[in-house]
């Protein structure tokens, strides 16, 4: 089945210490994006790629970059994790059918990142 | 700038029984999607069911049914007998049909609903 998948699901570091989450998707979206989602809130968007193209979210702190090696793999990473960036990221796919803009967005599981 | 608003922060429901979810938006623009996501406790978001602006039918998936009311900008989802495994936060989103930033997915703040045996 088609499907995006995060990696791990579950991460905890240490406050400072560096740290990547990864998203992979068999869906061959074109567009793929990363949110933090907080205990009982909505999903935040952070930024998203369009193709190779970085979209960033201007109240995304510098902290968090992104990268793209291809079409099927996306990381996010945490440069300094402070404990307010424990959350649930949540990585997720569409596709662009090309002149109307990305259709539906389908969410991988989430990767529960716990700062201590 | 588009908002959506549910106005339920919780519900709950007995087994069997129906329940409806508000959700209102706001909008200057003609040509947009609507979708009600479930996120079942510690597990994945999922499509439940989801509108295109343009479309007078109601979209209907098994259970899940919605009432479209473009002119009041109201999109309500309605579950018909409701299960245990319905149990879940709801999120109402809002998107644009076009591309950009103009074009990302706007959520509301999210019903949680219980459904009771």
């Amino acid at each position: 089945d088609a499907m995006v998948i995060q990696n791990p699901r579950y991460q905890v570091t240490q406050f400072g210490k560096p740290v990547t989450l990864s998203c992979s998707q068999t869906l061959n979206h074109n567009v793929m994006y990363w949110y933090q989602q907080k205990s009982s809130q909505a999903p935040k968007l952070l930024f998203h790629y369009y193709d190779k193209d970085f979209n960033n979210e201007a109240d995304t702190p510098d902290n968090f970059q992104s990268r793209r090696p291809n079409t099927s793999f996306c990381f996010l990473d945490i440069r300094s994790p402070g404990l307010g960036d424990a959350a649930m990221y949540l990585c997720a796919t569409s596709r662009d059918f090309g002149g109307v803009g990305p259709d539906t967005q389908y969410f991988g599981p989430g990767t529960r990142l716990t700062v201590l | 700038a588009q908002t959506v608003t549910q106005s339920q922060p919780e519900m709950s429901v007995q087994e069997a029984e129906t329940v409806t979810l508000s959700c209102t938006y706001d909008t200057s623009e003609n040509n947009y999607y609507l979708f009600w996501y479930k996120q079942p406790p510690s597990r994945q978001m999922i499509l439940v069911i989801r509108q295109e602006a343009y479309k007078q039918q109601n979209a209907t998936e098994n259970r899940f049914s919605v009432n479209f009311q473009k002119a009041a900008k109201s999109f309500s989802l309605k579950i018909s007998d409701s299960q245990l495994g319905d149990t879940a936060m709801y999120f109402c989103a809002f998107k644009l049909r076009q591309g950009g930033s103009q074009g990302n997915l706007i959520f509301g703040k999210g019903t949680k609903l219980s459904v009771k045996p």
